[in-house]
């Protein structure tokens, strides 16, 4: 399958943690990245390359991946960290790219 | 560093082709690092990988758009374009460019546009 999933809605209390996950077969072959995009604005990257931080993104982001699931992992969620959440990886050929259905994240 | 910036009509009608540029500034568009991507994002819904283009000219395609669509790399213009041909409302949708990654069994985009919506209706 060349599908990859991701739960619709995720929810956190302030300082909390939360893990939001992406599943698909091509996950076994291939790590994901991960983007956060607000309302009206472009995504942005905070996870590449199973677990890489771009130097703006702070460190309370990771991510991880365990056979046909990768996941995101928020340390201590902030107001700021409200927003939609996509995972992106290759499909099972390699040479076709593929997004996940988004997670949109409510921090309480 | 490297800025990316969508271009195009906002409005097209049913059965036209719709035509976006993407300018690529802060760095030249043949250095190899980047594979030139279309991503779209149909109103309130998640994001849809439509192509990349190499510097080379070699392009993949997403297999559901593949029979409308053409990705062409400009070097000259430092910019790379999308045609998509007999287009429907269903292609409504905020057209992004990014700059594409690849990795050891991995890719990412970074930079992004800003993103242009672009509205099929007669």
């Amino acid at each position: 399958s060349s599908e990859l999933t991701q739960d619709p809605a995720v929810s956190v209390a302030l300082g909390q943690t939360v893990r939001i996950t992406c599943r698909g077969d091509s996950l076994r072959s291939y790590y994901a990245s991960w983007y956060q995009q607000k309302p009206g604005q472009a995504p942005v990257v905070v996870i590449y390359a199973k677990n890489n931080r771009p130097s703006e993104i702070p460190d309370r982001f990771s991510g991880s991946s365990s056979g046909s699931t990768a996941s995101l992992t928020i340390t201590g969620a902030q107001a700021e960290d409200e927003g939609d959440y996509y995972c992106n990886s290759r499909d099972i050929s390699g040479n076709h790219l593929v997004f996940g259905g988004g997670t949109k994240l409510t921090v309480l | 560093q490297v800025q990316l910036q969508e271009s195009g009509p906002g409005l097209v009608k049913p059965s036209q082709t719709l035509s976006l540029t993407c300018t690529v500034s802060g760095g030249s568009i043949s250095s190899g690092n980047y594979y030139w991507s279309w991503i779209r994002q149909h109103p309130g819904k998640g994001l849809e990988w439509i192509g990349y283009i190499f510097h080379s000219g070699s392009t993949f395609y997403n297999p559901s758009l593949k029979s409308r669509l053409t990705i062409s790399i400009h070097t000259s213009k430092n910019q790379f374009s999308l045609r998509l041909s007999s287009v429907t409302a269903a292609d409504t949708a905020v057209y992004f460019c990014a700059g594409g990654h690849s990795g050891s069994f991995s890719n990412w985009f970074d930079p992004w546009g800003q993103g242009t919506l672009v509205t099929v209706s007669s």
